[in-house]
C-alpha cells in the first residue's frame, strides 16, 4: 500500500532554515509528481510546488519562489523540502502529497521561534 | 492565480440528512486537455486530508456513494446524502487546471 512518511516536527529560529523529508514507499517513487502543501494554524490549504523525482524537474507557487527547494533521492525514494530564511509566517504544518492528492503524509509541524 | 471560492464557510447538518457545498472558480476549470481537473478533499481534525472526488464526479476508491460531485466550468457542487458522524470536518475543493494550483477556504461540517 501506498505510504508517505514524514520527519517529525522541527522548532527553528528565525533567519534560520530546515528540511523536512516524505520518504515514500509502496511504489514507483520515479512515476509520479510530489507535490507540498502548507497549511497554517486554523488556516487552509496553499500549494507550494512539486517535484517529479524520475528527473528532478520541479515547479514552484510563484509565491514560494527563494523560500522553498523541492529535491529527491531516488536511492532512498525519499523527497525533501527545504525552506529558508525562516519567519514567523513560516510556521505551519507541511505536507506531501502524491500527485492527484490521492496520498499525503502525515504532515509536519515547523515552529519558527527564538 | 485562480480563485477558488466556497460557500457556505460552515454548515450544521443533522445525522442522516442531506447537505451541498458549492465552489465556484475565477477562470474556467477545462483543461486544454479536455478533463476538468476539479476535486473535493475532506480533513478530519488532526489528520491530513483525504480524497473523495476527482475530476468533478469520479469518487476515489473506499468513498461512499454518500458523496457526489458534479458542475462545470466554473461551478461546481458536492452534495452529501445521510450524513455520518464521520463526515464530520473541513472539506476543500481544489483546482489542477491551471498554475498555481488552488484551494477553496474550506468548508466546515459540523453536526445541528
Amino acid at each position: 500500500q501506498v505510504q508517505l512518511q514524514q520527519s517529525g516536527a522541527e522548532l527553528v529560529k528565525p533567519g534560520s532554515s530546515v528540511k523536512i523529508s516524505c520518504k515514500a514507499s509502496g511504489y514507483t517513487f520515479t512515476s509520479y509528481d510530489m507535490h507540498w502543501i502548507k497549511q497554517q494554524p486554523g488556516n487552509g490549504l496553499e500549494w507550494i510546488g512539486w517535484i517529479y523525482p524520475g528527473n528532478g524537474n520541479t515547479k514552484y507557487n510563484q509565491k514560494f519562489n527563494g523560500k522553498a527547494t523541492l529535491t529527491a533521492d531516488k536511492s532512498s525514494s525519499t523527497a525533501y523540502m527545504q525552506l529558508s530564511s525562516l519567519t514567523s509566517e513560516d510556521s505551519a504544518v507541511y505536507f506531501c502529497a502524491r500527485k492527484g492528492f490521492a496520498y499525503w503524509g502525515q504532515g509536519t509541524l515547523v515552529t519558527v521561534s527564538s | 492565480d485562480v480563485v477558488m471560492t466556497q460557500t457556505p464557510v460552515s454548515l450544521s447538518v443533522s445525522l442522516g440528512g442531506q447537505t451541498s457545498i458549492s465552489c465556484r472558480s475565477s477562470q474556467s476549470l477545462v483543461h486544454s486537455d479536455g478533463n476538468t481537473y476539479l476535486y473535493w478533499y475532506l480533513q478530519k481534525p488532526g489528520q491530513s486530508p483525504q480524497l473523495l472526488i476527482y475530476k468533478v464526479s469520479n469518487r476515489f476508491s473506499g468513498v461512499p456513494d454518500r458523496f457526489s460531485g458534479s458542475g462545470s466550468g466554473t461551478d461546481f457542487t458536492l452534495k452529501i446524502s445521510r450524513v455520518e458522524p464521520e463526515d464530520l470536518g473541513v472539506y476543500y475543493c481544489y483546482q489542477g487546471t491551471h498554475y498555481p494550483r488552488t484551494f477553496g477556504g474550506g468548508t466546515k461540517l459540523e453536526l445541528k
